[in-house]
């Protein structure tokens, strides 16, 4: 079975400061794993995503996240917070060659100090 | 850009009422999936078809439930009869493999 974790329901920093979003996964076998994001209103849209290629993957918007196996980790990351960056973020994982079914984290609300 | 269209927007209906939602995924991808969002729960499977294929509804109240793919243009998901416990956004996501998935921007649904 796979399952994600995402630690911190609500993360806040300031404007121009580090965003660092943790997530661990859970997976039987090698997974994909997923960074959405998720805006007031409005449906998820995928931010970025690791499919066993590069272990450094970069997304949308500046946002870039590390797998780590040996941590089972996938924590995102922006160098320089924006305001515009104020949303919900969601890590996911689904398994490579099995279902492929994808499961969610609970999320981070992510809030911008000015 | 490609996207994944769902229809209605919101719905308010009464409880006892059928609901049927709908979904256009995009053209080529063979998997389509449908979520439930609601603060208490976040975001839970409902039910998940690989080319037109149901594969997983686990998720489902199959007493109230349905998902149906009647041709790789349409997804449905009907609910009845409706329950104000059902009351949530329902999204549909439709992609590829595990190459990453497109999201509808969802039905709102209230159940009064």
């Amino acid at each position: 079975a796979q399952s994600v974790t995402q630690l911190g329901s609500h993360v806040s920093v300031s404007e121009g400061a580090l965003v660092l979003l943790r997530c661990n996964y859970s997976s039987s076998v090698p997974p994909y794993l997923f960074w959405y994001v998720q805006y007031p209103n409005q449906g998820l849209q995928l931010l970025l995503k690791y499919t066993s290629a590069a272990t450094l993957v970069k997304g949308i918007n500046g946002f870039e996240a590390e797998f780590k196996k040996s941590e089972t980790s996938f924590h995102l990351t922006k160098p320089s917070a924006h305001m515009s960056d104020a949303a919900e973020y969601f890590c996911a994982v689904s398994e490579v060659g099995g279902n492929e079914k994808l499961t969610f984290g609970t999320g981070t609300r992510l809030t911008i100090i000015p | 850009d490609a996207r994944v269209t769902q229809t209605p927007r919101d719905k308010v209906t009464e409880m006892g009422q059928e609901v049927t939602m709908r979904c256009q995924p995009i053209l080529g991808h063979n998997t389509v999936f449908w979520y439930r969002q609601t603060m208490m729960q976040g975001l839970e499977l409902l039910a998940y078809f690989r080319n037109r294929a149901p594969l997983d509804d686990s998720g489902m109240p199959k007493d109230r439930f349905s998902a149906e793919m009647p041709d790789a243009t349409l997804a449905t998901l009907k609910i009845q009869p409706s329950e104000p416990r059902d009351s949530a956004v329902y999204f549909c996501a439709s992609g590829f493999g595990g190459y990453g998935y497109t999201f509808g921007s969802g039905t709102r649904l209230t159940v009064v």
